[in-house]
């Protein structure tokens, strides 16, 4: 079936620091790729989000590009920021109504 | 514009009791979902409905019941609360199937203890 493996977190950085978190996913066909973001004590948020190879999908600085070769979408941001501290979470949807989460990385930035 | 909307934010149950946890969602979306978060863990999925009139299970559904009498509202009963049950649920719902385009669109969540 379905699956998606992110990297391990929490994820610490400096402000201003680059941002990768890595993800791989296993499916058959063509998923659309997606990342959410959770801010402590919310639900999930759609951040950004790619529907074909090659495609890339950006939204505030952060970028992911859907690489089918390496079955790879990981998520990039060039400068975070202290309110970037959340928990990110790599998706994907393939033939059937429902989305497969990856288990999420916390990302923590330091002032 | 409320989006996916949860009551209550917080509750904490005794073993053995039961209750429904509120979702409704003002867009029109046809597609319904319930998850559980464990700390540190991934979304779980519990149950799911594609319309009104159609439910089905998930990945943890045990312990759990749903109903999806509107478009609009998907509540999920807990039947007998176990401490097992502690956890932070959330409601979502996309726009045709499974959202392609669109992405899901999650309420805030409910804090659930059993004690």
């Amino acid at each position: 079936g379905d699956s998606v493996t992110q990297m391990e977190g929490p994820v610490t950085l400096s402000e201003e620091a680059f941002l990768t978190i890595n993800c791989t996913y296993t499916a058959t066909g063509y998923p659309s790729l997606f990342w959410y973001v959770q801010y402590p004590g919310e639900g999930l948020q759609l951040l950004l989000k790619a529907t074909k190879a090659d495609d890339k999908g950006s939204n505030k600085g952060f970028e992911a590009t859907y690489r089918k070769e390496t079955t790879s979408f990981h998520l990039e941001k060039g400068s975070v920021q202290v309110s970037d501290s959340a928990v990110y979470f790599c998706a994907l949807k393939g033939g059937s109504y429902i989305p497969t989460f990856g288990r999420g990385t916390s990302l923590i930035v330091h002032p | 514009n409320a989006g996916v909307t949860q009551t209550p934010k917080f509750r904490i149950l005794k073993i053995g009791q039961s209750m429904t946890l509120q979702c409704a969602q003002d867009m029109n979306h046809n597609y319904m979902y319930w998850y559980r978060q464990d700390p540190g863990m991934g979304l779980k999925l519990i149950y799911y409905s594609v319309g009104a009139g159609i439910t089905d299970k998930g990945e943890v559904p045990n312990g759990y019941n749903v109903s999806r009498s509107t478009t609009e509202d998907f509540p999920l009963r807990l039947e007998l609360a176990a401490p097992s049950q502690t956890s932070v649920y959330f409601c979502a719902s996309s726009f045709r199937q499974g959202g392609d385009n669109y992405g899901y669109t999650f309420g805030s969540g409910t804090r659930l203890t059993v004690v």
